[in-house]
């Protein structure tokens, strides 16, 4: 099983500043295979990046991907006020076939 | 437009089945390479991937829940199911359902989500 681990747990920062979120696979996976997500308290979570680095459909180029192997990144190079939320990475393998991180919250410093 | 909703029950008791269904528009999962997923979150934690079911009726668990799980499809009504037995107060969570498209290893768009609690 691929364990993702994201770091770091809680980031604060303050609107207008880059944010730098990691994901972090134990063994070696696809770039095609790693996806991020957004989430708001009381939302369900919403695709921002596939393919390690690609955008999602209406995501703004703010938000930008990147990364291979085990080592991948989300960047959001301006935060915007409605940035703030929890975002996940995920994977795609073999048995269990997705797993997710355990997030990593982006809080208004 | 894509869209999916969950359905169940709120609350189930300690031994008993939970039934979910996921009922989507704007797709149809008779289209190769489509899929629907279902994803759980127990209160403040993080995603749990559960089960997926494809065009073609193959069907993926997770390993560490694959003997209580059961996912199907019914392609007329655009409705897909998960049964989980044995349910237990840790499974308490919002499950959510989620579109899988044409050779994507990734969920977009998801449900709304449905919160059910485990309690006797």
């Amino acid at each position: 099983e691929i364990v993702l681990t994201q770091s770091p747990g809680t980031l604060s920062l303050s609107p207008g500043e880059r944010a730098t979120l990691s994901c972090r696979a134990s063994q070696s996976v696809s770039s095609s295979y790693l996806a991020w997500y957004q989430q708001k308290p009381g939302q369900a979570p919403r695709l921002l990046i596939y393919g390690a680095s690609s955008r999602a459909t209406g995501i703004p180029d703010r938000f930008s991907g990147s990364g291979s192997g085990t080592d991948f990144t989300l960047t959001i190079s301006r935060l915007e006020p409605e940035d703030f939320a929890v975002y996940y990475c995920q994977q795609y393998g073999s048995s269990p076939e997705y797993t997710f991180g355990q997030g990593t919250k982006l809080e208004i410093k | 437009q894509i869209t999916l909703k969950e359905s169940g029950p709120t609350l189930v008791k300690p031994t008993q089945t939970l039934t979910l269904t996921c009922t989507f528009s704007g797709f149809s999962l008779s289209t190769s390479g489509v899929g629907v997923g279902w994803i759980r979150q127990p209160p403040g934690k993080a995603l749990e991937w559960l089960a997926l079911i494809y065009w073609d009726d193959d069907k993926r668990y997770s390993p560490s829940l694959k003997s209580r799980l059961t996912i199907t499809k019914d392609t007329s009504k655009n409705q897909v199911v998960l049964t989980m037995t044995n349910m237990d107060p840790v499974d308490t969570a919002t499950y959510y359902c989620a579109h899988s498209g044409i050779a994507a290893n990734w969920f977009d768009p998801w449900g709304q989500g449905t919160l059910v609690t485990v309690s006797s």
